[in-house]
């Protein structure tokens, strides 16, 4: 069964920095990695998708990689601002035609 | 629509009773799925639709959960004899397709039976 692990839980940091936000899964047969933003109380707002035979995506100053042999993929966030602070989470598709598994996130914030 | 609708976005129901939730995902989505989200936990798979039929319930924690979709759109989840352990956000997403599309998710029902 796959799991999904996030580490850190949480983060603070200055704004301005650059920062890493950890993934890791059991199942290194995976079909697709999917980064989301979730502020309190919202939605899941998709950020990156990144196929099983890709190694990384860009957006903006978001950069999200993917190592699938040894089940890791890394969310990195360029230049933090304050309205980076939410929770991102990490989801993992098995095969085509699944649906995603979830970490239960890390909860980012960016102070001023 | 120009995004994933989901009503009521807030429900408080008693112990026992009945309650429907609705998901209007993006039109053209084919695939159409229902997660459930505890606070500080990842949401959880409940179930997911590729049209009208359900590809994958082994989500669904019991059969007080029903979900349909009966046109290929939109879709109701159903909970009979709700318990209070069922509060929590209820989540609808879509993707062009079951094959590894982007999903988009909507602000999601926020259930909470007293």
């Amino acid at each position: 069964k796959q799991e999904v692990t996030q580490i850190p839980a949480a983060l603070s940091v200055p704004e301005g920095e650059n920062l890493v936000l950890n993934c890791s899964f059991t199942d290194s047969a995976i079909y697709n990695l999917q980064w989301f933003r979730q502020d309190p109380g919202k939605g899941l707002t998709s950020l990156l998708l990144i196929q099983s035979s890709q190694r990384e995506q860009t957006s903006g100053r978001l950069n999200a990689s993917l190592d699938k042999s040894s089940g890791r993929s890394t969310l990195y966030i360029a230049a933090s601002q304050p309205g980076d602070s939410a929770t991102y989470l990490c989801a993992v598709g098995g095969q085509a035609g699944t649906a995603l598994i979830f970490g239960k996130g890390t909860t980012l914030s960016v102070s001023s | 629509g120009a995004g994933v609708s989901q009503t009521p976005s807030n429900k408080v129901t008693e112990k026992g009773k009945y309650v429907e939730l609705r998901c209007d995902p993006i039109s053209g989505h084919t695939a159409l799925y229902w997660y459930r989200q505890s606070l500080g936990q990842g949401p959880e798979f409940l179930i997911y639709f590729q049209g009208t039929g359900a590809a994958d319930d082994s989500g669904l924690p019991n059969d007080r959960f029903f979900a349909v979709r009966p046109e290929g759109s939109v879709s109701t989840l159903k909970i009979q004899r709700t318990e209070r352990g069922d509060s929590a956000v209820y989540l609808c997403a879509s993707s062009l397709s079951l094959a590894g599309g982007e999903l988009f998710f909507g602000e999601g029902s926020r259930l909470t039976v007293l």
